[in-house]
């Protein structure tokens, strides 16, 4: 079956520490998105990436990073900048239609 | 700027009874509308999307929603809510330039 996969489930973050998220998808989708979620705030848009070697900030890109070498994969890495990391990530991919979602990672801080 | 309102937080309703979660909308053109639900913990999962044409859509798990260009609203309804239909629901706007505005959601405890 054609999805997105998000790994791993859950993290953990020391101090001072880049973390790296993994997003992989098999929908041969060009767009691919990482929102995070926070109770109450609803989905803000930290990157996106309409193409392979191209992506744009989002709403609330600073203290994160991504890369997309591949058209399959978009992973985020969550630099020592990123002051409160602790949310659930959210990775999504579109073609032409609506945005297909993973099932998410959640960050903690040790 | 597009931007995307669920004026309800949090609703309540019995099981069985109806529902109606509220959508409103700000786009210039004729947008592309979503309903996604979410469960504790998980991803986001499509219920129904709106394109073009019949301005009522059906979805999944019996869901149907509205696009009503007059008022800027796209309200998503169930006849006779189930238990398992507690959630959050996530009204969604996309753009031509695969842009998507999301609203705050609404979140929604079912009881018996």
């Amino acid at each position: 079956d054609g999805g997105i996969t998000q790994s791993p489930k859950y993290l953990f973050r020391k101090e001072g520490q880049n973390v790296t998220l993994s997003c992989e998808q098999n929908l041969n989708h060009d767009a691919m998105y990482w929102y995070r979620q926070d109770p109450g705030q609803g989905l803000r848009l930290i990157y996106y990436s309409q193409i392979v070697n191209d992506f744009q900030k989002g709403d609330i890109a600073e203290g994160y990073s991504v890369s997309r070498e591949k058209k399959e994969s978009f992973p985020l890495t969550v630099t020592s900048a990123q002051k409160n990391p602790t949310a659930f990530y959210l990775c999504a991919s579109c073609g032409t239609g609506p945005q297909h979602f993973g099932d998410g990672t959640r960050l903690s801080i040790l | 700027a597009q931007s995307v309102t669920q004026p309800d937080i949090h609703i309540t309703v019995s099981e069985g009874a109806s529902l109606e979660l509220r959508c409103n909308y700000s786009y210039g053109a004729t947008p592309y509308l979503f309903w996604y639900v979410q469960s504790p913990g998980q991803g986001l999962q499509l219920l129904l999307k709106y394109f073009s044409g019949d301005t009522l859509v059906q979805g999944i798990k019996g869901f149907e929603a509205e696009f009503k260009r007059s008022q800027s609203s796209f309200n998503l309804r169930k006849p006779s809510v189930h238990w398992s239909d507690a959630a959050e629901y996530f009204c969604a706007v996309g753009d031509t330039g695969n842009q998507f505005y999301f609203g705050t959601g609404t979140s929604l405890t079912v009881i018996p």
